[in-house]
């Protein structure tokens, strides 16, 4: 059975400051991984998929994330922090046998000027 | 090309009556998909269900929620004899073809609030 684990339920960086966003997965397949965000009262937007091509997704906004299968690891970065990232953001695997996404708990992030 | 439709965005039922969700799926995409999110807590899958059909509805609570899909019109997310529990954004998702490496996606969300 497909899983996934953020390290983090909460995380709080200063303007212009890295990110770091964990995230775990477990899965029997070779796992498809998404990272989505959620803004406040907002529906679900995806940042970027990894689809078993480069180890190193890059997406919108300034957001990448590694796919490291030794570290069963997906972790989000980005280089600068802006206000407008603060948001909550959800590490997803995708049952490769039904279809459905599996969610972890979310990462809220706070970005402070 | 509208995307993913759900109306209402805020609903408010009394316990006891019962919730109707519709989800409109982005144009040519016939897979859906049904998630709660309740308070504080990532998405749970619900059900999935294609054109008519209902493929996967491990994750629907096994009584008063039922869910469909027509051939005609939108998908129908029904809750009935709702319960405080209940309350929870009810987030829609569509796909071309079944999700696996396909981007999903998400409607605005149905928050639903039992008093």
């Amino acid at each position: 059975a497909q899983s996934v684990t953020q390290l983090d339920s909460h995380v709080s960086v200063s303007e212009g400051t890295p990110v770091l966003l964990r995230c775990n997965y477990s899965s029997s397949y070779s796992p498809s991984l998404f990272w989505y965000v959620q803004h406040p009262n907002k529906g679900l937007q995806l940042l970027l998929k990894y689809t078993s091509a480069a180890t190193l997704v890059k997406g919108i906004n300034g957001f990448e994330a590694e796919f490291k299968k030794s570290e069963t690891s997906f972790h989000l970065t980005k280089p600068s922090a802006h206000m407008s990232d603060a948001a909550e953001y959800f590490c997803v695997v995708s049952d490769n046998q039904g279809g459905k996404l599996i969610f972890g708990q979310g990462t809220e992030l706070s970005v402070k000027p | 090309n509208a995307g993913v439709m759900q109306n209402p965005r805020h609903l408010v039922r009394r316990r006891g009556q019962e919730a109707r969700l519709r989800c409109s799926p982005m144009k040519g995409h016939s897979h859906v998909y049904w998630y709660r999110q309740l308070p504080e807590e990532g998405l749970k899958f619900m059900v999935y269900l294609q054109k008519e059909n209902i493929i996967d509805e491990s994750g629907m609570p096994k009584e008063r929620f039922s869910a469909e899909f027509p051939k005609e019109g939108p998908s129908i997310l029904r809750i009935q004899q709702v319960v405080r529990g209940d309350s929870a954004a009810y987030f829609c998702a569509s796909s071309p073809t079944k999700q696996q490496n396909t981007e999903a996606f998400f409607g605005q969300g149905t928050r639903l609030t039992v008093v």
